[in-house]
């Protein structure tokens, strides 16, 4: 069974720096993996959509790497602004059945101004 | 304005109810999906639908019914028989089962 994890549970920085969001996940026959964003009360908002043969996907000021053999995905938020407050999933699809999401429980971050 | 909505945004139930929950797409999404997420967690399957008149069972698929007889329609009834139903439950599709999910604002699950 696929376990995603994501540490810290949450994270508090000051606002223009630099940090990482990281998703682990124990099953490396993956198809897929996926970063949404999720605002208190609200839906989610997909970020970045990163394919199994991919290494690393990039919009904006956010960059998302995969790595299948240590079953690692991180996503870099470059010069955070307060705006970026908000929860951030990982979710996996297995290659075996990609209909099936298995979601980590989020890292909830604070960008202080 | 294309998108996924979902319908009561806020649902009180009393024991022993059923409700049911409505999701709309005009995407022209195949895939649809129902998960269900409780205080600081993630999100669990529910069931998931790859095309119409098809569906198959998630997770945590007990106490929980689905239909789909319409490609941009996908509601979820919540039975009597899901002991905990208190909960915040969402609505995604995608174009097909490996392509982005796009998600509904949500609905909110209280029961009395």
């Amino acid at each position: 069974k696929q376990e995603v994890t994501q540490i810290p549970a949450a994270l508090s920085v000051p606002e223009g720096e630099n940090l990482v969001l990281n998703c682990s996940f124990t099953d490396s026959a993956i198809y897929n993996l996926q970063w949404f964003r999720q605002d208190p009360g609200k839906g989610l908002t997909s970020l970045l959509l990163i394919q199994s043969s991919q290494r690393e996907q990039t919009s904006g000021r956010l960059n998302a790497s995969l790595d299948k053999s240590s079953g690692r995905s991180t996503l870099y938020i470059a010069a955070s602004q307060p705006g970026d407050s908000a929860t951030y999933l990982c979710a996996v699809r297995l290659g075996t059945n990609a209909g099936k999401s298995t979601f980590g429980d989020g890292t909830t971050l604070t960008v202080k101004p | 304005d294309g998108g996924i909505t979902q319908s009561p945004k806020y649902l009180f139930r009393k024991e022993g109810q059923n409700v049911t929950l409505s999701c709309e797409q005009n995407l022209n999404h195949d895939a649809m999906y129902w998960y269900r997420q409780d205080p600081g967690q993630g999100l669990r399957l529910i069931y998931y639908s790859q095309i119409v008149n098809d569906f198959q069972k998630g997770d945590i698929a007990e106490g929980y019914s689905v239909s789909r007889e319409k490609k941009e329609s996908f509601p979820l009834t919540v039975t009597s028989a899901q002991k905990n139903p208190t909960a915040f439950y969402l609505c995604a599709s995608s174009g097909t089962y490996t392509d982005t999910q796009y998600f509904g604002p949500g609905t909110r699950l209280t029961v009395l």
